[in-house]
């Protein structure tokens, strides 16, 4: 079992639709928590970062981390066909792990006008 | 954040041969990562290289093979030698800034090999 599972995809909504990426994982030590959105032939570029459990929003983005279940999710709202891109949720123990990121397999999100 | 380059962005290269990539940062940095993302595949850190110490490089991953050079807090390099068409991957790297745990990317490098 990989330490972060993530639906590879591909998910397919029309323009405007409310979009939910999840990604659970098994690791308890994870404390810090991001989504990062990789456009294709580019770097990942980060889009939300929250720590322990709660809820972050900015903008149309809303990143939500439930620690007790383990899972946390990244909704977009108003989706545009500019939100097309690979979406990748990342995991951290923080500095006491050498600030290491574990990352989910991605899930590719495409946006139909 | 930071403001991150590579080079080259892309190369075509020869079985057998190596290739030198560049990561400069626009602001000084302790901490560096080169990842390897591999065609349709996540990130895989390679190895964590901090100034003043020798780079640490995860399972499966030897110095070897991908040689480091840290000399400063804005430059780094990753060194892929002797390479086989598994070797065709995009490189990135990657730094933590400030108090912040987590990680700003570079555009990455694609490497294609014959």
């Amino acid at each position: 079992q990989k330490e972060v599972e993530q639906d590879p995809g591909p998910l397919s909504v029309p323009e405007g639709a409310i979009v939910s990426l999840n990604c659970t994982y098994s690791n308890s030590a994870f404390q810090y928590f991001m989504w990062y959105r990789q456009y294709s032939r580019k770097g990942p570029e980060l889009l939300m970062y929250t720590y322990s459990s709660g809820n972050k929003e900015d903008g149309r983005f809303t990143a939500q981390v439930d620690k007790s279940s383990k899972y946390i999710s990244l909704f977009i709202r108003d989706s545009q066909p500019s939100d097309s891109a690979t979406y990748l949720c990342a995991m951290s123990a923080g500095s006491n792990a050498g600030n290491m990121l574990t990352f989910g397999g991605g899930t590719r999100l495409m946006v139909k006008p | 954040s930071a403001v991150i380059s590579q080079k080259p962005s892309r190369d075509i290269c020869q079985r057998g041969t190596s290739m030198t990539i560049q990561c400069q940062v626009d602001s000084q940095v302790t901490m560096m990562f080169w990842y390897r993302q591999q065609p349709g595949q996540s990130l895989t850190l390679i190895a964590t290289a901090n100034q003043g110490s020798e780079a640490t490089y995860e399972s499966g991953f030897v110095i070897d093979k991908f040689p480091i050079s840290r000399p400063n807090l804005t430059f780094s390099t990753l060194t892929v030698s002797n390479m086989s068409p598994e070797d065709s991957s995009i490189y990135l790297c990657s730094v933590a800034t400030g108090g912040a745990d987590t990680q700003y990317f570079g555009p990455g490098t694609r490497l294609t090999v014959l």
